[in-house]
């Protein structure tokens, strides 16, 4: 079946240290996204791309970064910049851009908890 | 720039009772709506969507949404909620526009359906 995979489901991190969300899809779609999710808050938007090789900031990019070498993938790193990374982050992608308004599909999502 | 308001943070309901979650939104430009569901722990699925056309949108579940753009409005109903109903409930736009080109989200409204 078609979709988007994120792992690992729970990850626990120590302060000071990089973590890597990783993101895959199999839908054949163009953009893809990197959401977070606080509770009260919606989802606040990290990174997009429309294309391989190139990529946008969100409205909360600090602390994040991002590539986009293969159309299927998407990893998010969590740098030690990040100064509140816990949160649940949700991985998500749409056909194109414009496609369907912009409709996503998101994946199970990654819960980010530092110790 | 776009911004999404979901009046309710929560919403308690009896299990059968018709149900309204609130959406008002912001922008300058025509825009595109949308409401998610999100079970917990896991991502977003799509309920409907509102891209032109008729104003009053059906979707999954019995659920259907009325786009007022006088009100600038998008309010999501039910007549007969049910125990699995419970969720949170996001709505979203996207803009027309060549700016801004991922969905911003509201923060959420949280259906407790009661028996």
């Amino acid at each position: 079946d078609g979709g988007i995979t994120q792992s690992p489901k729970y990850l626990f991190r120590k302060e000071g240290q990089n973590v890597t969300l990783s993101c895959e899809q199999n839908l054949n779609h163009d953009a893809m996204y990197w959401y977070r999710q606080d509770p009260g808050q919606g989802l606040r938007l990290i990174y997009y791309s429309q294309i391989v090789n190139d990529f946008q900031k969100g409205d909360i990019a600090e602390g994040y970064s991002v590539s986009r070498e293969k159309k299927e993938s998407f990893p998010l790193t969590v740098t030690s910049a990040q100064k509140n990374p816990t949160a649940f982050y949700l991985c998500a992608s749409s056909i194109t851009q414009t496609s369907g308004g912009g409709e996503l599909f998101f994946g199970e999502g990654s819960r980010l908890t530092v110790l | 720039a776009q911004s999404v308001t979901q009046l309710d943070s929560q919403v308690p309901v009896f299990e059968e009772a018709p149900v309204e979650l609130r959406c008002n939104y912001s922008s300058s430009v025509s825009v595109y709506l949308f409401w998610y569901v999100q079970y917990p722990n896991q991502g977003l699925q799509l309920l409907l969507k509102y891209l032109s056309g008729s104003t009053l949108v059906k979707g999954i579940n019995g659920f259907e949404a009325e786009f007022n753009k006088s009100q600038t409005s998008f309010h999501l109903r039910k007549p007969s909620v049910h125990i699995s109903d419970t969720a949170e409930y996001f709505c979203a736009v996207s803009s027309m526009d060549t700016g801004r080109r991922a969905l911003t989200f509201g923060s959420g409204t949280r259906l407790q359906v009661q028996p």
